[in-house]
């Protein structure tokens, strides 16, 4: 079965400085990661996701993630917070084959940057 | 937006109650999904549909009945519902039939549910 740890519920980072939000997975073989935002009253919006190549993946407003395979890891970064950056960050994965294509999302982390 | 609407926005309902969501999507996708949102939990899949036919089905009570009447269009119907299925529903569409793990989701704002 295919699984998403989300570690941290709230991230808290002052505005200018780096953040990181965390994301490990289980799931057997190579998987597709995603990762998603939700702003306040709105669904989830696609933010980047990992198919395959570069092991860095750039994506919506400033965001990045690095897909670890050794440590089965797909945080989320960005090198300078924004206040608008605060919302409810979600990863998800899929495997590639022989599994479920539906997504298993993790808990959410609500990320919260100071000004 | 995303191109996917959701109507009613919020909902109160009684228990004996029956009311439904409605989920458009206006991106020419194949496959639409209902989701369960609760507080500090993950996204719990309901249904999914792959041009217009039931591919999933996660174990969701009966008072809950979904209906895809083509692929533009998705249905979740409630019927005597308890107060711990309060929450937001959210669905969601993506481009691709079923075996395509890349395929990005789309989703609609939600529908925020309150049973009393």
């Amino acid at each position: 079965a295919q699984s998403v740890a989300q570690p941290e519920d709230q991230v808290n980072v002052a505005e200018g400085n780096p953040l990181t939000v965390k994301c490990t997975y289980s799931v057997s073989g190579n998987p597709y990661l995603f990762w998603y935002v939700q702003y306040p009253n709105r669904g989830l919006q696609f933010l980047l996701k990992y198919i395959t190549g570069d092991n860095l993946v750039k994506g919506s407003y400033g965001f990045e993630a690095e897909f670890n395979k050794s440590q089965t890891s797909f945080h989320l970064k960005k090198p300078s917070a924004l206040v608008s950056d605060s919302a409810l960050y979600f990863c998800a994965v899929r495997p590639r084959t022989g599994g479920s294509y539906i997504p298993t999302f993790g808990r959410g982390t609500s990320l919260i940057v100071h000004p | 937006e995303t191109g996917v609407t959701q109507t009613p926005r919020h909902l109160v309902m009684g228990m004996t109650n029956k009311k439904s969501l409605k989920c458009e999507q206006h991106l020419g996708h194949n496959a639409m999904y209902w989701y369960k949102q609760s507080a500090k939990k993950p996204l719990e899949l309901m249904f999914v549909y792959s041009l217009e036919e039931r591919v999933e089905n996660n174990s969701v009570p009966s008072r809950f009945s979904p209906e895809c009447p083509n692929s533009s269009h998705l249905f979740l119907h409630l019927h005597t519902l308890q107060p711990e299925d309060s929450a937001l529903y959210l669905c969601a569409s993506s481009q691709a039939v079923v075996g395509q793990g890349s395929d990005t989701q789309y989703f609609g704002p939600g529908t925020r549910l309150t049973v009393l």
